[in-house]
């Protein structure tokens, strides 16, 4: 079945230094891929999606593209603030009739001033 | 303003009583789902919805139960439950535009202990 992988956490970074998590993905075909955020003590909220291949998607500083060759879509940001502290995790859903949705198991940012 | 509710936020039961989390959506959306949050495990779905009357199970569906009688609602049932139900749950909901499960809007979460 499908599988999202993330790196472990958590992830300690200062201020204005640059993030990458990475995300691959196990599945057949092409499916979407998302990044949602999670603050504490919220939902998850989207933070960006591409659902073809070489899609970058982006928003808030984040950009993550699709790269079916090595099936992953890692999330970066080139400088990190204090208030980017939260959960993150990378996802994939499918086109079509099938509507499961499958998530990594999230990873945790702190950023430190 | 667009949202997911979910009620109760918090709550403490203790094992074998009934219980109903519901949740709704103001945003006409066909889809929605029923996730928990476990640590380490990070969120794996219980159920899902396509539309009125339709339902599926996600990954870990054994001791739920949830009803689709109305689009804007989506009620998870514990039968009977049990301390292994302990965990964060969350609602969402999407469109379905083009034919697939667009960005998914969720809830803000009820913490559920069952001693």
């Amino acid at each position: 079945g499908d599988s999202v992988t993330q790196m472990e956490g958590p992830v300690t970074l200062s201020e204005e230094a640059f993030l990458t998590i990475n995300c691959t993905y196990t599945a057949t075909g092409y499916p979407s891929l998302f990044w949602y955020v999670q603050y504490p003590g919220e939902g998850l909220q989207l933070l960006l999606k591409a659902t073809k291949a070489d899609d970058k998607g982006s928003n808030k500083g984040f950009e993550a593209t699709y790269r079916k060759e090595t099936t992953s879509f890692h999330l970066e940001k080139g400088s990190v603030q204090v208030s980017d502290s939260a959960v993150y995790f990378c996802a994939l859903s499918w086109p079509g009739g099938y509507q499961k949705v499958t998530f990594g198991t999230g990873t945790k940012l702190q950023v430190i001033p | 303003e667009a949202q997911v509710t979910q009620n109760p936020r918090y709550l403490i039961t203790v094992t074998g009583k009934k219980l109903t989390v519901t949740c709704s959506q103001n945003m006409n959306h066909e889809y929605m789902s029923w996730y928990r949050q476990d640590p380490g495990l990070g969120l794996r779905q219980i159920y899902y919805s396509m539309n009125v009357e339709v339902t599926d199970k996600g990954d870990v569906p054994e001791g739920y139960k949830v009803s689709r009688k109305e689009k804007r609602n989506f009620p998870l049932i514990l039968e009977s439950p049990s301390p292994n139900q302990t965990s964060l749950y969350f609602c969402a909901s999407a469109g379905l535009g083009g034919g697939y499960t667009d960005t998914q809007y969720f809830g803000p979460g009820t913490r559920l202990t069952v001693l």
